[in-house]
């Protein structure tokens, strides 16, 4: 079965913070996604990932920076949180016919 | 400018009934169309997909339905189960029948009642 490794389940974190939010995937895939999910407003990418050390903005990058060292490997960072990144993030990594996803971390930022 | 539509925030159906969600898109350039479920507190889960040359795939009780000239696409499940109640997303990406960079809608929360 393809494992998608999100770090944390749940985070507490206070504003101006920086965070950082882990996620490994064991089926070698190049490509890898950050995702966040909030009500009323459904999946939206914020960055992504189609090799190491390559990365690509998606449609909401602004806040967040990417980092991919390793192919398993997908970091998000928030380099100084804010209230309104408070939601839950979706790493997920691409098979050939479909998106795995994590379990998700959510955060909150006080 | 939103591409994926999910008009329909939420839907109750009976057990034993069809459920049938809606989803639309504008981007004529989408070519491959995916169904994921999400429990609360849990990642999506892929269900079922279709590609721009087919108009129907069917697993088990999931079916979707694809009308390109409408640009719209259904997922039925028949008979809707209260295992079923889930937020479901319907997402598109273009690029030969690829998953890579999905767009997705805003999603659907299906309660089925005992």
């Amino acid at each position: 079965d393809v494992k998608v490794t999100q770090s944390s389940r749940y985070l507490v974190k206070r504003t101006g913070e920086k965070v950082f939010l882990e996620c490994v995937q064991d089926m070698d895939h190049e490509n890898m996604f950050w995702y966040r999910q909030d009500p009323g407003l459904g999946l939206r990418l914020i960055y992504f990932s189609y090799d190491v050390k390559m990365k690509e903005k998606g449609d909401i990058p602004e806040g967040y920076s990417v980092s991919r060292e390793k192919k398993e490997r997908f970091s998000l960072i928030l380099e100084s949180a804010s209230t309104n990144q408070t939601s839950m993030y979706l790493c997920a990594s691409s098979g050939p016919s479909e998106l795995f996803f994590g379990e998700g971390s959510r955060l909150t930022v006080l | 400018d939103q591409q994926v539509k999910q008009n329909s925030p939420s839907l109750s159906v009976q057990e034993g009934r069809i459920s049938i969600l809606n989803c639309d898109y504008t981007n004529s350039m989408f070519d491959y169309f995916l169904w994921y479920k999400k429990y609360p507190a849990e990642g999506p889960t892929f269900l079922i997909s279709i590609s721009s040359i087919k108009d129907k795939n069917e697993d088990g009780r999931f079916t979707v339905f694809l009308n390109k000239s409408a640009k719209h696409l259904s997922l039925h499940i028949v008979p809707s189960q209260p295992g079923d109640s889930a937020v479901y997303f319907c997402a598109a990406s273009a690029g030969g029948g690829s998953n890579y960079k999905l767009t997705f809608g805003k999603g659907t929360l299906l309660t089925v009642n005992p």
